[in-house]
């Protein structure tokens, strides 16, 4: 059981440049997030999605877009990328909208904007 | 919006002795609180949640967490820390009027031998 997937690992970026941050789920969960961690500051939610062809806008959304055309996939896209971007990013899933479950999360990509 | 609050950046405890990790959070509505612990280059994982009932919930690895309510509190507690519990641990709240969780900014315990 794979879980959730992220590709790649690691990535260095020059300003101004684009890239996708691939995440995939084999849970058939509908919940899925898109997380950036920062040192001292916990986890920001960037975007989320309640199923596929639904998103919204989390808490830092700004400079990323997302979609999700199948259940099982929720890529992330910086298309300008700024070096307040560099950070590292994971991507959760939950089985339920309901409020009381958990997120499992995905083992991060390191991206650093140079 | 619903938010938490880890008031200490880093927890030392020697190996064997009792270990808490403090979470205070702030929600409109009841709130859904979880604990999860980060170990270094990978994924956060689930360590329990606190939906409703006993205030005291039991989780995996043998942690602990005690929910308080006229406190606002839900920290995390073990009897005895072990080495292999030095990790960053992070406490996270949903409310019924959000999609989103929220996380605080982390405690990195270190339990020493």
């Amino acid at each position: 059981n794979a879980g959730v997937t992220q590709t790649p690992k690691f990535r260095i970026l020059k300003i101004g440049q684009s890239m996708t941050l691939q995440c995939a789920q084999d849970m058939n969960h509908n919940y899925m997030y898109w997380y950036r961690q920062d040192p001292g500051m916990g986890l920001k939610l960037i975007y989320y999605s309640v199923g596929a062809g639904i998103t919204d806008k989390g808490e830092v959304p700004n400079g990323y877009n997302v979609s999700r055309s199948t259940t099982e996939d929720f890529p992330l896209r910086l298309e300008l990328a700024a070096p307040s971007q560099t950070s590292v990013y994971f991507c959760a899933s939950s089985y339920s909208t309901l409020m009381n479950t958990e997120a499992f999360f995905g083992q991060g990509t390191r991206l650093t904007v140079v | 919006a619903q938010s938490v609050a880890q008031p200490e950046d880093q927890v030392n405890v020697a190996e064997g002795n009792p270990l808490t990790v403090k979470c205070t959070y702030s929600v409109s509505g009841n709130p859904y609180l979880f604990w999860y612990v980060q170990y270094p280059n990978r994924g956060l994982q689930f360590l329990l949640k606190y939906i409703t009932g006993d205030n005291l919930v039991k989780g995996s690895y043998g942690f602990e967490a005690e929910f308080n309510k006229s406190q606002t509190s839900f920290h995390l507690k073990k009897p005895s820390a072990l080495v292999s519990d030095s990790a960053l641990y992070f406490c996270a709240v949903r409310d019924l009027y959000n999609n989103d969780m929220r996380f605080g900014a982390g405690t990195r315990l270190t339990v020493k031998p």
